[in-house]
Order: structure tokens, then sequence, then C-alpha cells
């Protein structure tokens, strides 16, 4: 099947705290999973990567770890800021597939306080 | 982002025909139409590549897309529903197959 799930659905951490964004998927033939990051009036923007020959993808405050064995992967935003609140989503790309067709996790809504 | 330029960004519509618009000054070669409902995540309506429809992901056919030039879609919308009120993005990348979509800011569709 192709789904992704992703959990809390919201989540609420103290300024400076590390957030922690959970994603699982069923279709092993995934092979690309991106984060977007969106704000409220916004479309969706690409913040993070990582391809299934990687288990680890960092780039600032962000970090993906990925599980190819349990079909999982997290979002880690260390030291949060409050304008990291925003909804992000979990994204999937079909290795098959001959163009880019995304399938998107539900997303988590994320509010970081001050 | 003001490289993908969409408009109108807001439209509110009885039982009425409209156009949404779309333009990419990326210099992309595909483009996509997809919807986004109240708390839902995106879904993919249509996409192009270099002007040709290749992918109809079973929307109801009062939505009828058009690409006119490699850099512009339009999206037109006959007989709205309510079931339609929700946010279209627009979205490009580079090729068909590139795993990076940029979105536009969206057109805003309440349908009353």
């Amino acid at each position: 099947q192709q789904q992704v799930r992703q959990s809390p659905q919201s989540l609420t951490v103290w300024e400076g705290e590390t957030a922690i964004l959970n994603c699982s998927y069923e279709d092993s033939t995934f092979n690309y999973f991106p984060w977007y990051q969106q704000f409220p009036g916004e479309g969706p923007a690409l913040l993070i990567s990582i391809s299934s020959v990687s288990d680890k993808k960092e780039d600032g405050r962000f970090t993906i770890f990925f599980n190819k064995r349990e079909k999982k992967l997290s979002l880690h935003i260390t030291d949060s800021q409050p304008g990291d609140s925003a909804t992000y989503f979990c994204a999937a790309r079909l290795a098959s597939s001959s163009f880019s067709k995304l399938v998107f996790g539900q997303g988590t809504s994320l509010s970081v306080v001050p | 982002n003001t490289k993908i330029t969409q408009s109108p960004r807001y439209l509110i519509l009885g039982r009425a025909n409209k156009s949404l618009e779309c333009e990419q000054h990326l210099g992309h070669n595909a483009m996509y139409w997809y919807k986004q409902s109240a708390e839902k995540p995106p879904e993919l309506m249509f996409l192009y590549n270099l002007k040709q429809l290749i992918r109809n992901e079973t929307v109801p056919s009062r939505f009828i897309p058009e690409c006119p030039d490699s850099s512009k879609l339009l999206l037109h919308i006959s007989a709205v529903d309510p079931e339609d009120s929700a946010v279209y993005f627009c979205a490009s990348s580079h090729r068909v197959s590139g795993n990076t979509l940029y979105f536009g800011e969206g057109s805003r569709l309440i349908v009353v």
C-alpha cells in the first residue's frame, strides 16, 4: 500500500528543546523521503531529504534518521525556535515511477513556545 | 516564493466557472496541480511534462487543466461543488523525474 503515516498529529515543545517528528511507511519500493515545511498561508517548501541508501542526513538543526528495515524515519529539530512553528509533512517517492509522484503523510503541526 | 506565482490567491464562488493561473520562472519542465483540503496533505491532481499531460489522478471532470506553454499552467473549474473548497497549489520540478518539488503560494477556493 502507498501509505505514509506521521505521528504525533501535533506537538508542542519549549524553545531550545529538541522536537522529534515520526514517520513510517509500508511500501518498500519508496526510495526517497523529503520533509516539507509549511507555514500558514504558504505552499510547502522542501526542508531536508534523505534517500534510502543513507541512514542519517543532517542540515544545521535538522536531522533525519532513517531505519530501512523497520520502514521508519524521524525528523529531529534541535534547539527549536518559535520560527520553526509550522506543519511538517513527511513524503515518499516511488522508486518505480518515471515521474515524481510524492505520497504525503498527514502532517505534524509543531508549536514552539518561547 | 515569487518564483512560482499563482492567481487569484483567494476565490469565493457559487456554482460558477473560474480559472486558476500559475506561472513558474524556474525554467522547469514539469508542472503540477495539487489540492490541499483543510487539515489534509497535498494530493496530486495533474502533472504536465513539457506541455503534455502525463498524469490525471482521477479528478472530477469539472476540473480541466491547460498548459499553454511550459512555464504556465491553468486550471479551469466549472460548476464547483462544496467539496472543492480547498487550496490549490501549483508546483514544478526541473524534470518530470525530479525529486524536488517547488510549490507556489496557492489559490484558496471557497465554495458557497
